[in-house]
């Protein structure tokens, strides 16, 4: 069945540290791909999507780019701040189910 | 997007006793769904409500444990029946403008069963 595989955390950096959270899915036909992003104690927020190959999502400062051929949607940050420690989520989506289907989530926690 | 609330935001509650959480959305949406986190896990999705109809549950979920209403189009409430510890999670609803629409997530509800 379809999955999403997050890379394992949990991830600690330094402040204006570069970000990558590794994420893989597999599906059939062509989902779309979302990072969602939870921060402590509140409920989960869509960080950025992209619906088919090559498009690159982006969203404060945070970019992904949908590769069907590595089937790989990696969450990059150029530098990274203390306010994006969260725990993060990839996940994917077909339309014709319309759920969602999520990775395990990666805790990202940035020091100053 | 669309701005939903979830009631209550937390609670704690006894074995055997039962929960509803209710969660309002502020436009009208075709699509409503009903998520778990288990304490430090990822979200698994316990059903899709349907409005006028009975809810569609994943593998694993089943009416008698989890019913779900949803009388119009801005309203779904779920209820956790029969509550033991293991139950105890974070539940939160999610909303889509149709089937394959971003979703966007309420708040969530803190459940804690003693």
């Amino acid at each position: 069945g379809d999955s999403v595989t997050q890379m394992e955390g949990p991830v600690t950096l330094s402040e204006e540290a570069f970000l990558t959270i590794n994420c893989t899915y597999t599906a059939t036909g062509y989902p779309s791909l979302f990072w969602y992003v939870q921060y402590p104690g509140e409920g989960l927020q869509l960080l950025l999507k992209a619906t088919k190959a090559d498009d690159k999502g982006s969203n404060k400062g945070f970019e992904a780019t949908y590769r069907k051929e590595t089937t790989s949607f990696h969450l990059e940050k150029g530098s990274v701040q203390v306010s994006d420690s969260a725990v993060y989520f990839c996940a994917l989506s077909k339309g014709s189910q319309g759920n969602l289907i999520f990775g395990k989530g990666t805790k990202l926690s940035v020091k100053p | 997007s669309a701005v939903i609330s979830q009631k209550p935001s937390r609670d704690i509650c006894q074995r055997g006793t039962s929960l509803t959480i209710q969660c309002q959305v502020d436009s009208q949406v075709t699509m409503m769904f009903w998520y778990r986190q288990q304490p430090g896990q990822s979200l698994t999705l316990i059903a899709t409500a349907n409005q006028g109809s009975e809810a569609t549950y994943e593998s694993g979920f089943v009416i008698d444990k989890f019913p779900i209403s949803r009388p119009n189009l801005t309203f779904s409430t779920l209820t956790v029946s029969n509550m033991s510890p293991e139950d105890s999670s974070i539940y939160l609803c999610s909303v889509a403008a149709n089937r394959e629409a971003t979703q966007y997530f309420g708040p969530g509800t803190r459940l804690l069963v003693l």
